[in-house]
């Protein structure tokens, strides 16, 4: 089973609220990751997780707050968000932290800031 | 600078007309070379991983393969259901869990 799983997989929000995007894994792996991608443009890296601790935060704005409450689970919070803040979110997992395996990709969550 | 570049941005194909997808890479070391599949608002689907100059992986119609300075994705007699952007990454040696992306090339199977 290499499934990454991400819920909602569409989200319609305000710039004034707060929602969560969720991601879930059963594979073990104990790197996890959330993308950014935008219309017609490769994936862009956001947060990586590694062994349940953030290692990687590629100068996300604060709107932006990710989560990893166990080896499993991904969140990312989000709150005062800008409608270019619209796009496809997309997790990943990976067996190790150091990209010497490959990475799953869940489906996504399509975001729409109004 | 690490780079990537795909190329064609985009391909139009006749079923059954094969061809190749080209990912060239300029790094400072390969970690490894990694192909994905995405199809319209969905995730990147894991294809193939390249480790070494060489190397070659074959899945039903695709086949990818990886020399010093880019890799190949050869579609075999390609089907409509193989429409597609096909995405290449590399992991760089020494950037630790970063990948870098190529920016895709959309692949059009026409029947």
């Amino acid at each position: 089973d290499t499934e990454v799983t991400q819920t909602p997989k569409h989200l319609v929000m305000g710039m004034t609220n707060k929602k969560s995007l969720k991601c879930e894994q059963h594979m073990g792996h104990r790197a996890m990751y959330w993308y950014k991608q935008k219309a017609k443009k490769p994936p862009e890296l956001m947060f990586v997780y590694s062994y349940e601790k953030l290692s990687i935060n590629e100068s996300v704005p604060s709107r932006f707050s990710p989560e990893c409450p166990n080896s499993s689970l991904l969140n990312l919070h989000l709150h005062a968000l800008q409608p270019e803040d619209s796009a496809l979110y997309l997790c990943a997992s990976s067996q190790d932290p150091g990209w010497n395996t490959e990475a799953f990709f869940g489906q996504g969550t399509r975001l729409t800031v109004v | 600078e690490d780079q990537v570049t795909q190329s064609p941005e985009a391909l139009r194909l006749q079923e059954g007309e094969s061809s190749s997808l080209n990912c060239s890479y300029t790094v400072s070391g390969l970690r490894g070379l990694f192909w994905y599949r995405q199809d319209p608002g969905k995730g990147p689907e894991f294809l193939f991983t390249l480790y070494s100059a060489g190397e070659e992986k074959e899945k039903e119609r695709l086949k990818a393969t990886l020399t010093k300075k880019e890799s190949f994705l050869h579609i075999t007699a390609p089907k409509p259901e193989d429409s597609a952007t096909y995405l290449c990454a590399v992991a760089v040696r020494g950037a630790t869990n970063k990948l870098i992306f190529g920016t895709g090339t959309l692949l059009a199977v026409q029947p």
